[in-house]
């Protein structure tokens, strides 16, 4: 069975770092692309960028680009999406999702990572 | 202001037909790229509904289907239930980027 775990809930204050992660079982982990998508309270759906585990080609939407950070350890077949220094606007809820290349849909989601940054 | 338009909420009855519009333009949907449908039910992860315009996933009921025409899109759910009450996103493809629509809350009358 696909699975995309993601870690729990976080907590942090404005200036902090954060390092969240998306496990994936079920399948062959560097044959597909991992995303990283933003949804804040209320809001739609934005994505961040991609990553391929295969090789670590990484690829970032202009919106975040130097925003955060994605990357991936493929021994452990988990992705990651990092921040150096957190804002009360990165508030939201993070999820990951799995496609197979270009334009190819996401076919397995995680179940999100709750980001809360406050003072 | 999303790439991708989508009318902020639709609704209808239990039963009937609804119609959820995606408008892109030449650099997506009219570049011949397809469109994908995601549901994201109250509280949950969103969840892959129909793929390449119009193929629905296994699981996925027939009342779900989908269209593309130049640089338009279309979600169609018939036979309206209560637990299509959620939220619908259409996706594509710009710039070498994945792009999604602004979503379209349906509500169930």
């Amino acid at each position: 069975e696909v699975q995309l775990v993601q870690s729990g809930a976080e907590v942090k204050k404005p200036g902090e770092s954060l390092k969240i992660s998306c496990k994936g079982s079920g399948y062959s982990f560097t044959s597909y692309w991992i995303g990283w998508v933003r949804q804040m309270p209320g809001k739609g759906l934005e994505w961040m960028g991609i990553i391929y585990p295969g090789d670590s080609d990484t690829r970032y939407s202009p919106s975040f680009q130097g925003q955060v950070t994605i990357s991936a350890d493929k021994s452990i077949s988990t992705a990651y999406l990092q921040w150096s220094s957190l804002k009360a606007s990165d508030t939201a809820m993070y999820y990951c999702a799995r496609h197979f290349s270009g334009i190819q849909p996401n076919d397995y989601w995680g179940q999100g990572t709750l980001v809360t940054v406050s003072s | 202001q999303s790439v991708l338009t989508q009318p902020p909420s639709v609704s209808g009855a239990p039963g009937q037909r609804v119609t959820i519009s995606c408008t892109g333009s030449s650099s997506n949907i009219g570049a011949g790229y397809d469109v994908h449908w995601y549901q994201q039910l109250p509280g949950t992860a969103p969840k892959l509904l129909i793929y390449g315009n119009s193929n629905r996933p296994s699981g996925v009921p027939d009342r779900f289907s989908g269209s593309k025409s130049g640089t338009s899109a279309s979600l169609a759910i018939t036979g309206l239930q209560a637990e299509d009450e959620a939220d619908y996103y259409c996706q594509s493809y710009d710039s070498s980027l994945r792009v999604f629509g602004g979503g379209t809350k349906l509500t169930v009358l």
